[in-house]
């Protein structure tokens, strides 16, 4: 059973069209990250968000996370080709002695121009 | 800031031979580092936990003595996969946490190919 569980797998979507990425878990996790990675590169890290009930922005990216820190959210507004790739939810358990992580299995996303 | 180096990015070895990849952070100190292994279109997984001066920990299931980690010092951690079989093939990444804990930048990863 994955702790963090993301949804959709796989997104293949217009250019132009929105669309949102969910990170869902039973636990409460004291922050969330979303990374993006391309193909035969590491992650890069896109956003961290800590209090409950947070909205970030980054240029069309909009990064919620849950009032009750059990959920997270990404919305990407107007997709572009360049948005392409693999999007990874990340958690830090609390009860996670040594900050290890925890990674949601991933969005494919694809942007066809 | 917070960038970490891999190398090499790509290595090609024969069965049974060793191979080590580095990890460096370039403009930080980092106690912690992770090392992840990531097959295509998956998630990472990790598979240790390397701290500087200290023993790493590793995750249920991935064998200490087949792959050994050092963290000799505060900017570089090694990843030794010690006879390395055809499914070792993998694509190996580390991270280094930032200064805020739960953050974690990571290396470009390195293609790991056994024949």
């Amino acid at each position: 059973t994955q702790l963090l569980e993301q949804s959709p797998q796989f997104l293949s979507i217009q250019e132009g069209e929105n669309l949102t990425v969910y990170c869902n878990s039973s636990s409460v996790f004291s922050s969330l990250q979303w990374y993006r990675q391309e193909p035969g590169e590491g992650p890069v890290l896109l956003v961290t968000v800590v209090t409950g009930g947070e909205v970030k922005k980054l240029k069309r990216l909009t990064f919620q996370f849950g009032d009750a820190r059990k959920d997270s959210s990404l919305h990407i507004t107007a997709a572009q080709p360049g948005d392409t790739g693999l999007y990874l939810c990340a958690g830090a358990p609390p009860w996670e002695y040594g900050n290890k992580l925890v990674f949601g299995a991933g969005t494919i996303l694809r942007v066809k121009s | 800031g917070a960038v970490v180096s891999q190398h090499p990015s790509w290595v090609i070895c024969k069965s049974g031979t060793s191979v080590k990849i580095e990890c460096r952070s370039l403009d930080f100190q980092a106690t912690t580092m992770f090392w992840y292994r990531q097959f295509p279109k998956q998630s990472l997984m990790l598979m240790a936990t390397s701290n500087e001066g200290s023993k790493a920990t590793y995750e249920q299931g991935v064998e200490k003595d087949k792959f050994l980690i050092n963290h000799a010092s505060l900017t570089l951690s090694t990843l030794t996969v010690t006879s390395a079989h055809p499914e070792d093939s993998s694509f190996y990444i580390c991270s280094a946490r930032g200064k805020r804990d739960y953050e974690q930048y990571f290396g470009p990863g390195t293609r790991l190919t056994v024949t």
